[in-house]
């Protein structure tokens, strides 16, 4: 059974950091491209970004409203994907889901930005 | 960006009757190598990550309902749910993966009359 667990959401301070983890079984994580997406109630879903696996690179894309703030990583030993957060903004207060392919999501962590 | 559009933003539709749910892209999501539209639909109920119903704009997920289908190329999308039930009650989104970076209609509400 294929299983994806979100964890590390908090509420942060403006400005501040944090790192999500998404812990994965079920499949070959090794060979996976793995997203990140983000739903808000005034903008709803949004695609944060991906990485394609160590075999095709392990290249990173990003949607504009985070790049060069997010950087997504992936640790394929421990059969898990990192979102690491900096310079938060209240905007980036959100559920997030990672993502296998488009049928595969874990549950969601809030991250709340507020001070 | 490709910017994806619903309609309508919410729809009321009595039990055992037909819901129509329109999504336009603001340029082509057909894949002219593959001749593919890299369009997805999914279901999302309150406190569940989003279930993907439909992909490939018209190939329904391993275990969707046969009354879930979806049609349309190019721009134009349609998700139709055939004889709704009380269970359907939910928001659902068209998406395209065509380019990145993805993105998401603004969802369409599906309540019962």
């Amino acid at each position: 059974e294929v299983r994806l667990v979100e964890s590390g959401g908090d509420l942060v301070k403006p400005g501040g950091s944090l790192r999500l983890s998404c812990a994965v079984s079920g499949f070959n994580f090794n060979d996976a491209w793995m997203n990140w997406f983000r739903q808000t109630t005034g903008k709803g879903l949004e695609w944060v970004g991906r990485i394609k696996s160590r075999g095709d690179g392990e290249t990173t894309d990003y949607g504009a409203p985070v790049k060069g703030r997010f950087t997504i990583s992936r640790d394929d030993s421990k059969n898990t994907l990192y979102l690491e957060m900096t310079s938060l903004k209240a905007e980036d207060t959100a559920v997030y889901y990672c993502a296998w392919y488009l049928q595969h999501w874990g549950p969601g962590t809030l991250v709340t930005v507020s001070s | 960006d490709i910017v994806m559009t619903q309609s309508p933003d919410s729809l009321a539709v009595s039990l055992g009757e037909r819901a129509t749910i329109n999504c336009k892209s603001s340029q082509s999501v057909l894949n002219s190598s593959n001749n593919r539209n890299y369009l997805a639909w999914y279901q999302q109920k309150p406190g569940q990550p989003p279930k993907l119903l439909i992909y490939w704009a018209s190939t329904r997920e391993y275990g969707v309902p046969d009354r879930f289908s979806g049609s349309g190329s190019g721009t134009d999308f349609t998700l139709t749910i055939n004889s709704l039930q009380a269970e359907d009650v939910a928001i659902y989104y068209c998406q395209q993966y065509d380019s990145i970076p993805w993105t998401f209609g603004q969802g369409t509400r599906v309540e019962i009359k």
